[in-house]
């Protein structure tokens, strides 16, 4: 009973590096997200998407790209990290339909940009 | 942009009693508001929907409340117990009929419940 997957769970990158997170759900859902968790600003939306290979932008997609080939798998570019992408990276996903609105999320990425 | 507010970061009370979390917000009124519970280094975890035609929620010693008047929810544990120690999130979303239905977040309130 996975769940939600997210990969690789710590990373140290260099500034300038790139990388990418992997989510991976295994419960059939829609609707995918890319959050990331800083101290005193919430959980705020990067990306999301509504189905397989659909993207669209959330509240703070610069810098991050992302793609959906699969249904259940959500990947997390970083092109050229910087110290400010040093954050918490949490991925969800929710079924479809406007009466479900549940998130089920990973345990967390902590990405560190020195 | 919609602001959540949640009334502290952290609040303290003893086994037993009542604890009672504020989350405000501004502008539109949301399509429902969620509560989520988060513990450290783990991800967040759901515990309660309220649509914007409901007035309270319960489960078992949770109970949601949304005043979309004051634009404002309550999110009650009674009888509370060391292990509700946690942060508490609330998240609101706009139009549960249109679009990705994304979830906006608060900034969270730091539960610890003294023995």
């Amino acid at each position: 009973n996975a769940g939600v997957t997210q990969t690789p769970k710590f990373r140290v990158l260099k500034t300038g590096q790139s990388m990418t997170l992997l989510c991976a759900q295994d419960m059939n859902h829609e609707y995918m997200y890319w959050y990331r968790q800083d101290p005193g600003m919430g959980l705020r939306l990067i990306h999301y998407s509504v189905g397989e290979g659909t993207t669209a932008k959330g509240e703070v997609p610069d810098g991050y790209n992302v793609s959906r080939l699969k249904k259940q798998n959500f990947l997390l570019g970083l092109e050229s990290a910087a110290p400010s992408q040093t954050s918490v990276y949490f991925c969800a996903s929710r079924s479809g339909g406007p009466n479900t609105g549940e998130l089920f999320f990973g345990e967390g990425s902590r990405l560190t940009v020195l | 942009s919609q602001k959540i507010e949640q009334n502290s970061e952290a609040l303290n009370i003893q086994e037993g009693k009542t604890a009672t979390l504020t989350c405000n917000y501004t502008n539109y009124s949301p399509a429902y508001l969620q509560w989520y519970r988060q513990d450290p280094g783990r991800g967040p975890v759901f515990l309660l929907l309220i649509r914007e035609n409901e007035k309270e929620k319960r489960k078992e010693r949770l109970k949601v409340t949304f005043d979309t008047t004051l634009k404002q929810s309550l999110f009650h544990i009674t009888a509370s117990q060391p292990a509700d120690s946690a942060t508490y999130l609330c998240a609101l979303a706009r139009d549960y009929q249109t679009g990705a239905n994304n979830l906006f977040f608060g900034t969270g309130t730091r539960l610890t419940v003294i023995p």
